[in-house]
């Protein structure tokens, strides 16, 4: 199932900088998106989301950006923190066409390292 | 912010052996999934659960898994002969309305290995 793919396994910046992490998608249904943040031991914690109607949706150093025609979302982090380092899944929705009964479609993720 | 609970952190069991995983969603939430991770690789949805009944279903969901709320705070996830492929982590997630445009809360998750 390669339906959300997050091709780069791991970034790699510096104290200050921006982080950007992508994402793609195949099926045209999805009209939902969202970032988890994912620390070891713990479990996947929302960060931000975009709808398909929306082609950027901000929060604080954290902004989602889509391309529709693309398929293709990216998040970026700015400025990145040593305490953002974690695993960054994108996971999309709706491809049910209404009521997805919560059912996601995640990335592999995307192990962020922030350095100091 | 209230959260989502897992017991156990760990479970581990021989093949063939029937587990149980708990979860206590967040109290005012209506719909509740279990996902999982095996090892290396994405996580993936099994099942979704709203009004004491499965509202979706995946394929990995087979008739080996069960899902139930046994009272108003629970909700469990049986295997009832397991097998080595069903060792990954799991994880319980809740949510209030069941929508397309909504967050999923996850637990902590259940690391079970099966030997």
């Amino acid at each position: 199932d390669q339906q959300v793919k997050q091709n780069s396994p791991s970034l790699s910046v510096q104290e200050g900088r921006i982080s950007i992490l992508n994402c793609d998608y195949t099926n045209s249904m999805f009209d939902y998106f969202l970032w988890y943040k994912k620390y070891p031991a713990e479990g996947p914690t929302f960060l931000i989301s975009i709808s398909s109607i929306k082609d950027k949706n901000e929060d604080g150093r954290f902004t989602v950006f889509l391309n529709k025609s693309a398929k293709h979302l990216s998040l970026h982090i700015v400025p990145s923190q040593p305490g953002d380092s974690a695993v960054y899944f994108c996971a999309a929705s709706g491809e049910t066409g209404g009521t997805s009964y919560g059912k996601l479609t995640f990335g592999q993720g995307t192990i962020l390292t922030v350095h100091p | 912010e209230p959260e989502v609970t897992q017991t156990p952190s760990h479970q581990v069991t021989q093949m063939g052996q029937e587990v149980i995983l708990r979860c206590v969603p967040i109290s005012n939430h209506l719909y509740f999934y279990w996902y999982r991770q095996i090892l290396g690789q994405k996580v993936e949805f099994l099942v979704s659960f709203y009004n004491n009944e499965i509202s979706e279903k995946s394929e990995i969901f087979d008739d080996q898994f069960s899902v139930e709320r046994p009272d108003g705070s629970n909700f469990t996830l049986k295997i009832r002969s397991t097998k080595l492929e069903d060792s990954a982590m799991y994880f319980c997630a809740s949510s209030a309305f069941g929508l397309s445009n909504e967050k999923l809360f996850f637990g902590s998750g259940t690391q079970l290995s099966v030997l």
